[in-house]
């Protein structure tokens, strides 16, 4: 079965510093991998994916990822915190073969000082 | 095209009582997924719709059951709730035969059972 393990359940960063949010994946089969955002009282909101292409994946407002098969690895990296990025945010891969369902890491909430 | 909605946006049951939530996918999206989300269980997978057939299903009691109607509406329904029950209902939508490639959520329905 798959699963993701988020490390760091609350991170907090100055403004303008980097954001590195962690995520460890275990996986059975070639796993496509995904970082969503969920603001206050709102819906998840696909921040970038992973889909076996290539393995640094651009997103939406600055974010990356990079996918490292090694270390079963995909952490999301933002250089220059935003006040606006503080939210909460999910690690998925996909559950089954047939890319069905996903299984969510437990959440990082992101924390940025003034 | 309008995104996902879900109605009602919020709602308070009271135990034994029965609920049912709706959600409408996106103009020609085909695939519908529920998620419940609670602090200590997470982000957790309910079931997948295609073609009003359920494909998969997640690992929650029978109290819990969906359907979704040929225009591609669904609704789940929870039966006898129970305290544990409250959550932040989140519905996905997606274009494509594998729908947690590319799945839109919804803003959810906030469940609050007494």
């Amino acid at each position: 079965a798959q699963s993701v393990t988020q490390l760091g359940s609350h991170v907090s960063v100055s403004e303008g510093a980097l954001v590195l949010l962690r995520c460890n994946y275990s996986s059975s089969v070639p796993p496509y991998l995904f970082w969503y955002v969920q603001y206050p009282n709102q819906g998840l909101q696909l921040l970038l994916k992973y889909t076996s292409a290539a393995t640094l994946v651009k997103g939406i407002n600055g974010f990356e990822a990079e996918f490292k098969k090694s270390e079963t690895s995909f952490h999301l990296t933002k250089p220059s915190a935003h006040m606006s990025d503080a939210a909460e945010y999910f690690c998925a891969v996909t559950a089954d073969t047939g890319r069905r369902a996903l299984t969510f890491g437990s959440g990082t909430r992101l924390q940025v000082q003034p | 095209k309008a995104g996902v909605t879900q109605t009602p946006r919020y709602l308070i049951k009271t135990r034994g009582q029965q609920v049912t939530l709706s959600c409408s996918p996106i103009s020609g999206h085909r695939s519908v997924s529920w998620y419940q989300q609670t602090p200590g269980q997470g982000l957790q997978f309910l079931f997948e719709y295609f073609s009003e057939t359920q494909r998969n299903k997640g690992n929650f009691p029978g109290r819990f059951s969906g359907r979704q109607f040929s225009n591609s509406r669904s609704e789940m329904n929870v039966s006898t709730l129970e305290l544990g029950d409250s959550a932040l209902y989140l519905c996905a939508s997606s274009p494509t035969d594998r729908g947690a490639e590319t799945q839109y959520f919804g803003p959810g329905t906030r469940l609050l059972v007494l």
